[in-house]
């Protein structure tokens, strides 16, 4: 079974601050990463994409990916109650990505 | 450059129908994949096409199917509804390069409930 774990949340944290959000996958064979953003009753859009060991930084996102612990990340800087939503991390190789569950993020203002 | 398209938005139907959702994806992607989300299993992969082929496959029973037209527009059957079928149905474009890595943008999705 090739799992992709989040924890569930509500992760609150108060505007102007760092969220962090954390995901493990059991795929080691996964090559592609994605972060995507769901707002209530949408669909998932896409945050930041990483393929190499490190970070990736793009505006207030930074992606990271740790491919020995299996681990990715995402940082949130400056957070605006607009970056309410829920966070999903996939993973996979070729075009059938393994989701998590999801994150809910909470910007309280 | 106009998104991802699926029609329709909502969808009501009966235990023992079938349904068929379409999607039009972002222009000169090849590749459709097509997702099921529910609450209580989130995002699932159902299957993937490419040049009107099924290049990849979920753990879904056979009663899911779907193919893709040569214009790459794309379309998922559910034969034999069963209650459990209701979610939110999203398909997802991408260029559909070989190695696999692109960007999949997904569709708005179709809310289907089964009664």
């Amino acid at each position: 079974q090739k799992e992709v774990e989040q924890n569930s949340g509500p992760l609150s944290v108060p505007e102007g601050a760092i969220a962090s959000l954390n995901c493990t996958y059991s795929d080691r064979g996964s090559q592609s990463f994605f972060w995507y953003r769901q707002y209530s009753g949408k669909s998932p859009e896409l945050i930041m994409s990483i393929y190499s060991n490190g970070d990736k930084e793009d505006g207030r996102f930074t992606a990271q990916l740790n491919k020995a612990s299996q681990y990715v990340s995402l940082l949130i800087r400056d957070s605006q109650p607009s970056d309410s939503a829920t966070y999903l991390c996939a993973g996979g190789t070729g075009y059938a990505l393994n989701f998590g569950k999801g994150t809910s993020l909470l910007v309280t203002p | 450059k106009a998104g991802v398209t699926q029609t329709p938005r909502y969808l009501i139907k009966t235990r023992g129908q079938q349904v068929t959702l379409s999607c039009s994806p972002i222009s000169g992607h090849r590749s459709v994949s097509w997702y099921q989300q529910t609450p209580g299993q989130g995002l699932q992969f159902l299957f993937e096409y490419f040049s009107e082929t099924q290049r990849n496959k979920g753990n879904f029973p056979g009663r899911f199917s779907g193919r893709q037209f040569s214009n790459s527009r794309s379309e998922m059957n559910v034969s034999t509804l069963e209650l459990g079928d209701s979610a939110l149905y999203l398909c997802a474009s991408s260029l559909g390069g070989a190695r696999g890595t692109e960007t999949q943008y997904f569709g708005p999705g179709t809310r289907l409930l089964v009664l």
